[in-house]
C-alpha cells in the first residue's frame, strides 16, 4: 500500500493561512471520511488535529479545519502562530482494512 | 484521563524478535469503545501504521509486516503487546501505542509518548 501524498513543506507568515494536502485514491481517501491529521512537534508524540475528516476534537482551536475533495483531503491553519510550527500528518482508512499515513509536511513559521 | 505507556528493551539485536508492552490506565480496554494501535516513527521518514487490536482478540496488522507481527491483548491486565519477528536495522524507529478515538474512526487521540528501539548488534 503507498503512503498518501503531501507536500514536503509549506510555509507562511504570522496570521496568514497555509493549507496542506493530502492526496490518495478512490481505494482510502475518495471512499471513506475517516481521513485524520495529526500535528508531530519534535520531540513529542502526535496530537490529533482532526478526525473523520473535518471534526475537531475538544481542545483544538478552531483556526485547524479540515475538508476534501474526491481524492484529496486538506488541512488548513488560519492565523498562523509561531507555535505552529511542526511536522503534520494526514491518515486514512484504505479497503484493505488498513491505515496509511502520508509522507508528513514540514511547516515553517517565517 | 486515558494514559498509555510502552515498555520495553531499547536495543535488540538484528533476527531477533522486538516485544512491547503497552499498558492503559484511565479506562478499561475491553470497553468496546477503542481498538488499540501500534504505530511507528522511522528516523527521517514517516509515521507508519502497524496494526490494531480490538479487545475481543480480533486483529488488522500492515500487509508489508504481517508474516512477522503479532499483536495480542491481555483484558485482565489491561494492556496489549506487540511482537516484531525476525528484526533489522530497518525496523529502528520510535514505536508508539495509540487509542482509536471513537470505534470506527481510524483516529488516534490518545498516545503513549514512545519508545526508542535501536535494532543494532
Amino acid at each position: 500500500q503507498s503512503a498518501l501524498t503531501q507536500p514536503p513543506s509549506v510555509s507562511g507568515s504570522p496570521g496568514q493561512s497555509v493549507t496542506i494536502s493530502c492526496t490518495g485514491s478512490s481505494s482510502d481517501v475518495g471512499l471513506y471520511n475517516r481521513v485524520s491529521w495529526y500535528q508531530l512537534p519534535p520531540g513529542t508524540s502526535p496530537k490529533l488535529l482532526i478526525f473523520e475528516g473535518s471534526s475537531r476534537p475538544s481542545g483544538v482551536p478552531d483556526r485547524f479545519s479540515g475538508s476534501k475533495s474526491v481524492n484529496t483531503a486538506s488541512l488548513t491553519i488560519s492565523g498562523l502562530q509561531a507555535e505552529d510550527e511542526a511536522d503534520y500528518y494526514c491518515s486514512s482508512y484504505t479497503t484493505s482494512s488498513t491505515v496509511i499515513f502520508g509522507g508528513g509536511t514540514k511547516l515553517t513559521v517565517l | 484521563q486515558v494514559q498509555l505507556q510502552e515498555s520495553g528493551p531499547g536495543l535488540v539485536k538484528p533476527s531477533q524478535t522486538l516485544s512491547l508492552t503497552c499498558t492503559v490506565s484511565g479506562v478499561s480496554i475491553n470497553s468496546g469503545s477503542h481498538h488499540w494501535t501500534w504505530i511507528r516513527h522511522l528516523p527521517g521518514k514517516g509515521l507508519e501504521w502497524l496494526g490494531d487490536i480490538y479487545y475481543s482478540g480480533s486483529t488488522y496488522s500492515n500487509p508489508s509486516l504481517k508474516s512477522r507481527l503479532s499483536i495480542s491483548i491481555d483484558t485482565s491486565r489491561n494492556h496489549f503487546s506487540l511482537s516484531l519477528r525476525s528484526v533489522s536495522a530497518a525496523d529502528t524507529a520510535t514505536y508508539y501505542c495509540a487509542r482509536e478515538n471513537v470505534y470506527g474512526s481510524s483516529a488516534f487521540d490518545s498516545w503513549g509518548q514512545g519508545t526508542l528501539v535501536i535494532v543494532s548488534s
